[in-house]
């Protein structure tokens, strides 16, 4: 059974840093990683969506890498802003074509 | 951008009561599913449909759970006789192909059951 642990679990940073999130997942069979953002209360948006056989994904200040062979991903945020707080989520796909969710990491940034 | 929507965004429930929850996928997508999260705890699948029919469910989606594909464009759950442990947040979520282009997820309807 796959799972997906999320580390840390909450985090705080100061306006402008350069941070990164953590996600490992047990089953290497996947077909791919997806990082979303939940703010409170609210649905999940969709950040980055990295395939099996890709290394890294990039969107704006954000970078995902994944290597699937040690089970693992990054979500690197650039520059940080106080609208970036919001929890992020990592979620895996595999062969049964549905998604296994993370713990998430709360992430505040501050003024 | 298409979106999934999803209505409504808050119900109350009485306990033993029947509600629906309705969601309106992205129009060519083909995979459809609900999750749920309740407060404070990870995302949960709940069921997978596809052509027509249920593709996968958790043991969470027992016999009080349904879904159904009435129309053309609407993708609904039912939940039959509502248990206070059932109060979560309920996304539904759709694909054209998952393993390609990942996951629409909805913004969610906050069940509360009292």
């Amino acid at each position: 059974k796959q799972e997906v642990t999320q580390i840390p679990a909450a985090l705080s940073v100061p306006e402008g840093e350069n941070l990164v999130l953590n996600c490992s997942f047990t089953d290497s069979a996947i077909y791919n990683l997806q990082w979303f953002r939940q703010d409170p209360g609210k649905g999940l948006t969709s950040l980055l969506l990295i395939q099996s056989s890709q290394r890294e994904q990039t969107s704006g200040r954000l970078n995902a890498s994944l290597d699937k062979s040690s089970g693992r991903s990054t979500l690197y945020i650039a520059a940080s802003q106080p609208g970036d707080s919001a929890t992020y989520l990592c979620a895996v796909s595999g062969t049964a074509s549905k998604l296994t969710f993370g713990t998430g990491t709360r992430l505040q940034v501050t003024l | 951008e298409p979106e999934v929507t999803q209505t409504p965004s808050h119900q109350v429930t009485q306990m033993g009561q029947e509600v629906i929850l309705r969601c309106v996928p992205i129009s060519n997508h083909l995979y459809f599913y609900w999750y749920r999260q309740i407060l404070g705890q990870k995302v949960e699948f709940l069921v997978s449909f596809y052509n027509n029919e249920i593709s996968e469910k958790s043991e969470i989606f027992d016999d009080q759970f349904s879904v159904e594909r009435p129309d053309g464009s609407n993708f609904t759950l039912k939940i039959r006789s509502t248990k206070l442990e059932d109060s979560a947040m309920y996304f539904c979520a759709s694909t054209q192909l998952a393993a390609l282009y990942g996951y629409t997820f909805g913004s969610g309807t906050r069940l509360t059951v009292v």
